[in-house]
């Protein structure tokens, strides 16, 4: 199946656990994203990485982290999870350059109680 | 700053046409995107504006005045299937997307 997989789809944890959300494209694309949305925010970029061996922070970096070993997963990491980290997060990618579209995963619903 | 602005909501009836708009401020503009979302799912691509003027695909069109920093979304012949939120992105100058809040499209029999 061509696309982008996110897993889990939903979860629920415990504030203070440890959480990896996975990401795996089919595309080939060089560039993939994690991006968080919260109701009456638009998407907020959490960390990105344009090519693979190589990542960079976004505009709400504190409390994820992420790795890029193949061009295929990008994996997001919650290292000791808080409830503001309870959102909808979407994982993303596309080919470099401008004219670009992101392609989006179907998300995954993380709700931190 | 960097800020990108749409209304939160708004109502039109099937059939008929709606506009939704689109201003920034962004430092740098490397393209503006148009994507449609409906409720939990995910963000889908509609268009792509680099150029000042209209792009048009099918019932949807885009237009860009990059002078005024504006875009606005058209959708015509609505159907009821068009209720969704339209999200405006714009990729800055590190050509990273910076994104609106959405605007909630509701429409009406």
């Amino acid at each position: 199946i061509a696309g982008i997989t996110q897993a889990p789809t939903s979860q629920i944890l415990a504030a203070g656990r440890r959480m990896t959300l996975r990401c795996t494209q089919d595309m080939r694309h060089n560039a993939m994203y994690w991006y968080r949305q919260d109701l009456g925010l638009g998407l907020r970029l959490i960390h990105y990485s344009n090519t693979a061996g190589t990542t960079g922070k976004g505009e709400v970096p504190d409390g994820y982290s992420v790795s890029r070993a193949n061009t295929d997963d990008f994996p997001l990491t919650l290292a000791s999870a808080v409830p503001s980290q309870t959102s909808v997060y979407f994982c993303a990618s596309s080919r470099t350059g401008e004219n670009t579209e992101a392609f989006f995963g179907q998300g995954t619903r993380l709700t931190v109680v | 700053g960097q800020n990108i602005d749409q209304p939160t909501e708004m109502t039109a009836t099937e059939g008929a046409i709606v506009q939704i708009n689109c201003t920034y401020q962004t430092s740098g503009f490397n393209g503006l995107f148009w994507y449609q979302q409906h409720a939990g799912e995910a963000p889908t691509f509609l268009s792509y504006n680099v150029l000042d003027g209209l792009e048009e695909k099918g019932r949807f069109s885009s237009f860009l005045s990059r002078s005024k920093g504006y875009s606005y979304l058209l959708l015509k012949e609505l159907q009821m299937k068009d209720s969704a939120s339209y999200l405006c992105a714009v990729k800055g100058s590190n050509y990273q997307l910076i994104w609106g809040a959405g605007t909630k499209l509701i429409i009406k029999p």
